[in-house]
């Protein structure tokens, strides 16, 4: 069974400060591994997504992920905090391309201070 | 953009009534999908539907919860008698056969009282 684990449900930074989500995986087969971005009273907008291609993935939004096979992890990050960026962000996997679920992490929640 | 709409956006419901959650997936995808978010919990997998039947479902769709695609277009989650622990963000996705990554909308809130 796959598992998603995202480090610490909430962050705290200063504008203009990296911005790094953590995100571990476990998973029995070559995982695909997705992070969403969720704002306050809106459904779940894609950011990026690594399907095992390049392991540095960029998204939008100014976000990228590294898939670390070794480490089993796929972490988020953007050098420079926004306000804009204040939402709440989950990861998720999925052993397939598409037909088969996502399982989520529990999600971290970003504050942005300025 | 194409968007995955869900409506209606909020829903009070009485508990044991049954409640039809609406969506229009986007109109090229192929699977269809229901999640559900209580509130402070995790995102979790409901059902998947693909060529008009079910390809797979979690333990939480129990037979109160149904599916259907009753036109080209739309794709329902139908529960039948509510109760109070389904209240719950109830979100709608879809995906191409060959894409990775869903759509998803931006979700119906379900209030059982």
């Amino acid at each position: 069974a796959q598992s998603v684990t995202q480090l610490g449900s909430h962050v705290s930074v200063s504008e203009g400060a990296l911005v790094l989500l953590r995100c571990n995986y476990s998973s029995s087969v070559p995982p695909y591994l997705f992070w969403y971005v969720q704002y306050p009273n809106q459904g779940l907008q894609l950011l990026l997504k690594y399907t095992s291609a390049a392991t540095l993935v960029k998204g939008i939004n100014g976000f990228e992920a590294e898939f670390k096979k070794s480490e089993t992890s796929f972490h988020l990050t953007k050098p420079s905090a926004h306000m804009s960026d204040a939402a709440e962000y989950f990861c998720a996997v999925s052993d397939k391309a598409a037909g088969n679920k996502l399982t989520f992490g529990g999600g971290t929640r970003v504050l942005v201070k300025p | 953009e194409p968007e995955v709409t869900q409506t209606p956006s909020h829903q009070v419901t009485q508990m044991g009534q049954e409640v039809i959650l609406h969506c229009v997936p986007i109109s090229n995808h192929l699977y269809f999908y229901w999640y559900r978010q209580i509130l402070g919990q995790k995102v979790e997998f409901l059902v998947s539907f693909y060529n008009n039947e079910i390809s797979e479902k979690s333990e939480i769709f129990d037979d109160q919860f149904s599916v259907e695609r009753p036109d080209g277009s739309n794709f329902t989650l139908k529960i039948r008698s509510t109760k109070l622990e389904d209240s719950a963000m109830y979100f709608c996705a879809s995906s191409v056969l060959d894409s990775y990554g869903y759509t998803f909308g931006s979700g119906t809130r379900l209030t059982v009282v």
